[in-house]
């Protein structure tokens, strides 16, 4: 595709429920990274696969978030028993580090939790 | 782990002066030093980026300036446009390949 790609854009769930924020990367992106955005704060990183390594999860706030990467491909975020706090926009990011290293990012899944 | 800190939080200059902004990082072996622009309710965006084998590198109003011993490196906007208002993200690249981010730094030109 022409660029990083999120589902859904926006996604409103009531508290307890659980979620699935999907990102396809840029094809041949070897690195793929989520980060959390709460309104008018900066990036905070959640998780970072980079190529068949095992994941830095360093940034998971809690057991209740967990991601997968699919294939090297397709990652998807899941929330469990979602909270007030968990509402953010949530983005994805991918590269090809040591090629270009340039960090593109998706438009974001905006997540309300009511 | 790797820490990037970036000064200041927030900054307010008039249009046409120029803006400064700070980071530094903590992993010596980072080599890639990349500032990103987000506008309001958009997603981040690379303005330019610099390697750990040049000190400066400039693109029009836009200029980055790296001190590999000191580990810091600092962007200058220079004649500050209504366009230019946004938050700015330094970021270093780890030793693991890793982008660490700075906190941001919301600027604000003042017509």
């Amino acid at each position: 595709g022409a660029g990083v790609s999120q589902s859904p854009s926006n996604k409103v769930t009531e508290k307890g429920k659980d979620v699935e924020l999907r990102c396809d990367p840029i094809s041949g992106h070897t690195a793929l990274y989520w980060y959390r955005q709460s309104l008018g704060q900066g990036l905070e990183f959640l998780i970072y696969f980079q190529g068949n390594s095992a994941p830095d999860k360093s940034g998971l706030p809690s057991d209740r978030f967990s991601a997968e990467r699919t294939g090297g491909s397709v990652s998807t975020l899941t929330i469990q028993r979602t909270q007030q706090e968990d509402s953010a926009v949530y983005l994805c990011a991918s590269s090809f580090p040591g090629i270009t290293d340039i960090q593109y990012f998706g438009a974001g899944t905006r997540l309300s939790v009511l | 782990g790797e820490n990037v800190e970036q000064h200041p939080s927030t900054l307010s200059v008039q249009e046409g002066d120029s803006a400064v902004i700070k980071c530094t990082y903590s992993d010596s072996a980072s080599n890639y030093f990349p500032w990103y622009k987000q506008e309001l309710g958009k997603r981040p965006q690379l303005i330019i980026d610099i390697r750990s084998n040049v000190g400066e590198k400039k693109d029009q109003r836009i200029a980055v300036t790296l001190n590999k011993t000191a580990k810091h490196f600092s962007l200058h906007i220079t004649e500050t446009q209504p366009e230019d208002s946004a938050v700015y993200f330094c970021a270093a690249k780890s030793s693991a390949s890793k982008i660490i981010f700075g906190s941001g730094t919301r600027l604000s030109i003042r017509p």
